[in-house]
């Protein structure tokens, strides 16, 4: 079946570093690609999507292409945060919004 | 964006006893999830609640112990039943509602369950 395999966490960085959270997919089709971030305490919020290959989606900095000939989808920012502290989750459509989500990698940014 | 309020947010339980969680959304929604994130695992989904007419389980759950109710719109309750250390995850409720020509998926907060 389809499945999302993460980056394992957790991951700890300095202020204004270099982030990239690595995800893979395997999937049959084409399915849309996901990220979505769970800050403390809070519910999973969508960050971005692609919704097919070469697409890039971008909100708040972050950045993912979707790589079809590596059935990649990786997280990237050019300079975190101390508020980009979260889980952050990848994940794939398998059509009527049923999605299915890598492990999850938790981020720590340090000031 | 859809405001989801998610009862319990957390609870210990006894082994063998069982616990309804209450997914509460303030508008109507199209599509109604529960989903269930082990430790150290991914989300999984567990099925999705129709409204009036039983719950769509995936591979591997069943409606015995995962008990699905979703009387209107707006609410639905899992009910993990007989529970067991195995049980012990976060539950999460989601939701979609139409955006303009598009679906929007919103999660709630979870109901972190540990189970003794």
């Amino acid at each position: 079946g389809d499945s999302v395999t993460q980056m394992e966490g957790p991951v700890t960085l300095s202020e204004e570093a270099f982030l990239t959270i690595n995800c893979t997919y395997t999937a049959t089709g084409y399915p849309s690609l996901f990220w979505y971030v769970q800050y403390p305490g809070e519910g999973l919020q969508l960050l971005l999507k692609a919704t097919k290959a070469d697409d890039k989606g971008s909100n708040k900095g972050f950045e993912a292409t979707y790589r079809k000939e590596t059935t990649s989808f990786h997280l990237e920012k050019g300079s975190v945060q101390v508020s980009d502290s979260a889980v952050y989750f990848c994940a794939l459509n398998q059509g009527a919004q049923k999605l299915v989500f890598g492990q999850g990698t938790r981020l720590t940014i340090n000031p | 964006s859809a405001v989801i309020s998610q009862k319990p947010s957390r609870d210990i339980c006894q082994r063998g006893t069982s616990l309804t969680i209450q997914c509460q959304v303030d508008s109507q929604v199209t599509m109604m999830f529960w989903y269930r994130q082990q430790p150290g695992q991914s989300l999984t989904l567990i099925a999705t609640a129709n409204q009036g007419s039983e719950a769509t389980y995936e591979s591997g759950f069943v409606i015995d112990k995962f008990p699905i109710s979703r009387p209107n719109l707006t609410f639905s309750t899992l009910t993990v039943s007989n529970m067991s250390p195995e049980d012990s995850s976060i539950y999460l409720c989601s939701v979609t509602r139409a955006l303009g020509t598009n679906e929007k998926l919103f999660f709630g907060s979870g109901t972190q369950l540990s189970v003794l």
